[in-house]
Parts: C-alpha cells; structure tokens; sequence
C-alpha cells in the first residue's frame, strides 16, 4: 500500500514553455501533498505544500506564479513550471501524506 | 531552508560490514524518519521514530530516536551490495501533515 506515482517519468523541453507534472496517490486519499526540489548530489529541498481544495504555501524563495499548483481532488496534485528557463532543471519529487509521507519515483526535468 | 547535518557524507565499506551512520539538528523533532534513494528514483521510507529514546528495527536496520530529540542513528548489519545508495534522515515536528526538514545525506559504497 501507500503507492505514489508521478507522470512524466522525465520531460525535456525548450525555454520559455511550460511543464506540467502529476503526482497521484494510487491505494490512498491525500489531503496534503508536497513537492521538493532536487539538484544533483544534493538534498530534497521542499518547495510548497499542497492541500486538496485550498491554495498551495510555497516555501520561501520559491516563486508561486512560476510554479503553479493545483491539488483538485484527494488523490492528484500537478505542479505547472511556467515560462521554464534552464536553471529550473532539476529532479522534481513529490509526495503524499497517509500515516506518514511516501514519496513518487520523481519527475527529470530538463529545460533547453 | 534548514537541512538537517548527517554524518558521515560517504562511505566506502566491504560487503558484510556494519555501518552506523548519524544525524543531528540545532532544532527539536517529534518524529525522526530514514529513507534511502537509489539514483534517478524518489526517497523510499525505511524506518519511522515516534518517540524520544526509540528503537526500532526493520530486517538488518536499526535506527534510534535520541533522547534529546535533536538527533538520530541508523545502523544497516551485514551490508550487502543492494545496500548502495543515498540515506536520508528527515526530522518533522508535528503529524504526517506536517512538512519534513531533509538531512544532508549519507552515500553508501559497498564493495564486494
């Protein structure tokens, strides 16, 4: 159980266009979900916190126009990378909270 | 944000060792958790520590939850070469909900 999914496994795509990544709990219902940020050789760095209905909170520093989330129902969350520029490559994870957190197998993210 | 300190940042082992690996936080934590990442794949949950002073074992891991709350131990017996990979520790301070603060992770090398 506690099964979490991501699509796209990876995605390449030119500057300037926008990226859509979905993160979706398969055996669970989420109320909250997170999405972090991973560079490589480093940590997960927590981006926003998700919750079904309401409004994402987005860590500090992290631009909430540039990276839209969107938490609709209890078992998907998308995060939307606007206007995407290289320095947004990066390996994007996601997360749903059952007793605790599990995580999605991550999103590649390579921005040309 | 804050990132928790883990130590030591790599190791090189023979198949069959013991490893210890540890982390600490200037912050308190009500519940310490241990994932380990393999490359291009999200966090995979090892063990969970609800309460100060615990120990619990999953198969050949041990980890502990110190007592001042601030830092925590994994220990992985008889290491064999799947044991490869990143360790995380990730300290929270309230519930699942509740967002996790990543350590800085341990790689582990094992050698046959």
């Amino acid at each position: 159980g506690a099964v979490v999914s991501q699509h796209p496994s990876w995605v390449i795509c030119k500057s300037g266009t926008s990226v859509k990544i979905e993160c979706r709990s398969l055996d669970f219902q989420a109320t909250t979900m997170f999405w972090y940020r991973q560079f490589p050789k480093q940590s997960l760095m927590l981006m926003a916190t998700s919750n079904e209905g309401s409004k994402a909170t987005y860590e500090q520093g992290v631009e909430k126009d540039k990276f839209l989330i969107n938490h609709a129902s209890l078992t998907l969350s998308t995060l939307t990378v606007t206007s995407a520029h290289p320095e947004d490559s990066s390996f994007y994870i996601c997360s749903a909270r059952w007793d605790t957190q599990y995580f999605g197998p991550g999103t590649r993210l390579t921005v040309l | 944000g804050q990132q928790l300190n883990q130590s030591p940042q790599s190791m090189f082992i023979q198949e069959g060792e013991d490893v210890s690996m540890n982390c600490t936080s200037s912050s308190i934590f009500n519940t310490w958790l241990w994932y380990k990442q393999d490359p291009g794949e999200g966090p995979v949950l090892l063990i969970a520590l609800y309460k100060a002073g615990e120990l619990t074992s999953n198969g050949r891991l041990t980890a502990q939850f110190g007592i001042t709350r601030k830092d925590s131990f994994l220990n992985i017996s008889a290491s064999i070469p799947s044991d490869v990979g990143i360790y995380f520790c990730a300290g929270q301070l309230g519930g699942g909900g509740n967002k996790l603060t990543f350590g800085t992770g341990t790689q582990l090398k094992v050698e046959l």
